[in-house]
């Protein structure tokens, strides 16, 4: 069975810093997408940034960038020019199969701090 | 942007009671979803629904949960008997297709958060 694993349940960062959040995740499928979620305290969920396992290069959008190790099952997002609005939840999660549910890990509390 | 729609966004029973909780997908959307949330905890897959029948259930989704798509825009889902463990935030999701080979954005709703008392 897939599984995510986020090994940091809190971190914080000063306000225009730089954060790296981990994630790993097993599974025996070949294809496959990685993708980030935020879930602010409104508690939408919302998509961060995705990643495709077939892809060697690392997705990008805007602050948000992850590096994607796939032989090492890795997929960790870096946050660049941290902003207080950026104060969330993060979940990690796994998508292998056909139906398009995802699997996800436990969260990381990301605190931005003025 | 297209939403996912989905009501109430709180509700509050009685333990034992059943309830329904609503969701409008995306209308050109073919898949449908419920994932919950436990406060404090990771959020999980209940149930995909697809062309009218469950395509796929986890291990929570027991007998107390049922889904249904009633009329052509909404997709609900059934507890019945309520449990104080049911208590959690519930999101509905959508998706045009399954399949795992496009870069296809599923679409979350706001949450409904269930409160079993």
């Amino acid at each position: 069975a897939q599984t995510v694993t986020q090994s940091q349940p809190e971190m914080s960062v000063q306000e225009a810093e730089t954060v790296t959040l981990s994630c790993t995740y097993d599974t025996s499928e070949s294809n496959y997408y990685l993708f980030w979620y935020k879930q602010p305290p409104s508690r939408q969920m919302i998509l961060v940034i995705r990643q495709e396992a077939y892809k060697q290069q690392n997705a990008t959008e805007n602050r948000f960038s992850v590096n994607f190790q796939k032989a090492a099952k890795s997929f960790s997002l870096k946050i660049s020019d941290s902003q207080l609005g950026d104060t969330a939840m993060y979940f990690c999660a796994y998508n292998g199969g056909s139906q398009g549910n995802l699997i996800f890990g436990k969260g990381t509390k990301l605190s931005v701090k003025p | 942007e297209p939403e996912v729609t989905q009501t109430p966004s709180h509700q509050v029973t009685q333990m034992g009671q059943e309830v329904i909780l609503r969701c409008v997908p995306i209308s050109n959307h073919l898949y449908f979803y419920w994932y919950r949330q436990i406060l404090g905890q990771k959020v999980e897959f209940l149930v995909s629904f697809y062309n009218n029948e469950i395509s796929e259930k986890s291990e929570i989704f027991d007998d107390q949960f049922s889904v249904e798509r009633p009329d052509g825009s909404n997709f609900t889902l059934k507890i019945r008997s309520t449990k104080l463990e049911d208590s959690a935030m519930y999101f509905c999701a959508s998706k045009h297709t399954g399949a795992v080979a496009t870069n296809e954005k599923l679409f979350f709703g706001s949450g409904t958060q269930l409160s079993v008392l």
